[in-house]
């Protein structure tokens, strides 16, 4: 069956340093979804992409859809203590949406 | 506007007993999912719901069910728990597109615990 896999599973990085995650699908997806979820919270979304090639930006967070639409990213410049969470991005199935493993970052102050 | 609200927040529940799980969608929302989201699993995905018809369903047993009523409220059912059934149940809601949807709102979710 369809899978959604993610890069890195944890990243730590430096309040100020730039961070990177990967999302990868095993099919062509006709939409992405990325979402954030806090620690003790609920996934919250973020943004979605539906072209290939797309690039959206959310003040410092860049979000972009690969040409075959099989893979995503999610860039953060310059992470703040804010952006701690686990980040999730979802494919769309058949009237479902397959999650990624998802990517938990902490940022050390 | 009121968001998605799951009911209730915590539940505490023995082995072999059976629970149900209410969700309320954000209005106008006709879509409502479930995802079961434990440690090793993340976000496994349930059911959906659209129009009081189930759409699509996860791969889990058939001791999980659900239900929309005509107010587009949803219930989710277990019955004879297991331990393995302890975990963080989320309800999304969402308005939906020919490819998908416009994003999951997702409601605080039950933790559920079987002891």
């Amino acid at each position: 069956g369809q899978q959604v896999m993610q890069i890195p599973q944890y990243q730590h990085v430096q309040e100020g340093e730039d961070f990177t995650t990967y999302c990868n699908s095993s099919t062509t997806l006709s939409n992405i979804q990325w979402y954030k979820q806090r620690p003790g919270g609920h996934p919250v979304f973020l943004i979605q992409l539906v072209k290939s090639g797309e690039v959206k930006k959310q003040k410092r967070l860049t979000f972009q859809f690969g040409e075959a639409k099989k893979n995503s990213s999610l860039h953060i410049t310059a992470t703040q203590t804010t952006d701690v969470g686990t980040y999730f991005c979802a494919g769309v199935g058949t009237y479902k949406y397959i999650f990624g493993t998802g990517t938990r970052l902490k940022v050390l102050a | 506007k009121a968001g998605v609200t799951q009911t209730p927040r915590y539940l505490i529940k023995t082995r072999g007993q059976q629970v149900t799980l209410s969700c309320s969608p954000i209005s106008g929302h006709r879509s409502v999912s479930w995802y079961q989201q434990t440690p090793g699993q993340g976000l496994q995905f349930l059911f959906e719901y659209f129009s009081e018809t189930q759409r699509n369903k996860g791969n889990f047993p058939g001791r999980f069910s659900g239900r929309q009523f005509s107010n587009s409220r949803s219930e989710m059912n277990v019955s004879t728990l297991e331990l393995g059934d302890s975990a963080l149940y989320l309800c999304a809601s969402s308005r939906t597109t020919r490819d998908g949807n416009y994003g999951y709102t997702f409601g605080s979710g039950t933790r559920l615990t079987v002891v």
